[in-house]
């Protein structure tokens, strides 16, 4: 079992819906949350941040963390067709150790 | 300029071949990273340094070699590449910053075919 799954996807949703992207995680000693979104033939840019538990929202953007049930999701409110990309989650214990990846989910938003 | 520049960014070889991927980076981060990248396996990590003289092995180092030259810059090496080393890439860079916040930035990717 990996330490990170994610579903690959693609999640095909039409312009203007709530997309809803989620990783699940074995290790409950994970405290860094990050998903990261990488469009076609580009490296990956830092999207959202979260330590530990709770949300964190920015924009239309939330990145929401259940450490209890080792569950993290990004949700995406009124998306739009340029948010199409691949969206990882990463996590790691600390700020010395390596990050953790999920496999990735490719989102394509329709207009 | 992009902030992490990757070189080449297409290369085709065969088996056997050394080849060396090169990364180069102008944010005066002391944390270099290379990462490969496979369909349905995500980001994998190769190698990475902290400084100029630590040098630490990732998840998947065998077959790998790295050089880091300097502050900016860090080389992949494939010492005889196999077809199984066909992938995407990546270099990385991340400063430590307030809170363990350690952002990692990435450059635009080296696409690799053993042939």
């Amino acid at each position: 079992q990996k330490e990170v799954e994610q579903d690959p996807g693609p999640l095909s949703v039409p312009e203007g819906a709530i997309v809803s992207l989620n990783c699940t995680y074995s290790n409950s000693a994970f405290q860094y949350f990050m998903w990261y979104r990488q469009y076609s033939r580009k490296g990956p840019e830092l999207l959202m941040y979260t330590y530990s538990s709770g949300n964190k929202e920015d924009g239309r953007f939330t990145a929401q963390v259940d450490k209890s049930s080792k569950y993290i999701s990004l949700f995406i409110r009124d998306s739009q067709p340029s948010d199409s990309a691949t969206y990882l989650c990463a996590m790691r214990f600390g700020s010395n150790y390596q990050l953790i990846w999920g496999a990735g989910t490719k989102l394509i938003i329709k207009p | 300029d992009a902030d992490v520049t990757q070189t080449p960014r297409n290369r085709i070889t065969k088996t056997g071949k050394r080849i060396m991927l090169e990364c180069s980076q102008t944010k005066g981060h002391d944390r270099m990273y290379w990462y490969r990248q496979d369909p349905g396996l995500g980001l994998r990590l190769i190698y990475y340094s902290f400084d100029v003289k630590d040098i630490n092995k990732g998840e998947i180092s065998d077959g790998y070699s790295v050089s880091r030259q300097a502050q900016a810059k860090f080389s992949l090496s494939l010492e005889s590449a196999i077809p199984n080393q066909t992938a995407l890439y990546f270099c990385a860079t991340s400063d430590p910053g307030q809170r363990g916040t350690d952002t990692q930035y990435f450059g635009p990717g080296t696409r690799l075919t053993v042939l």
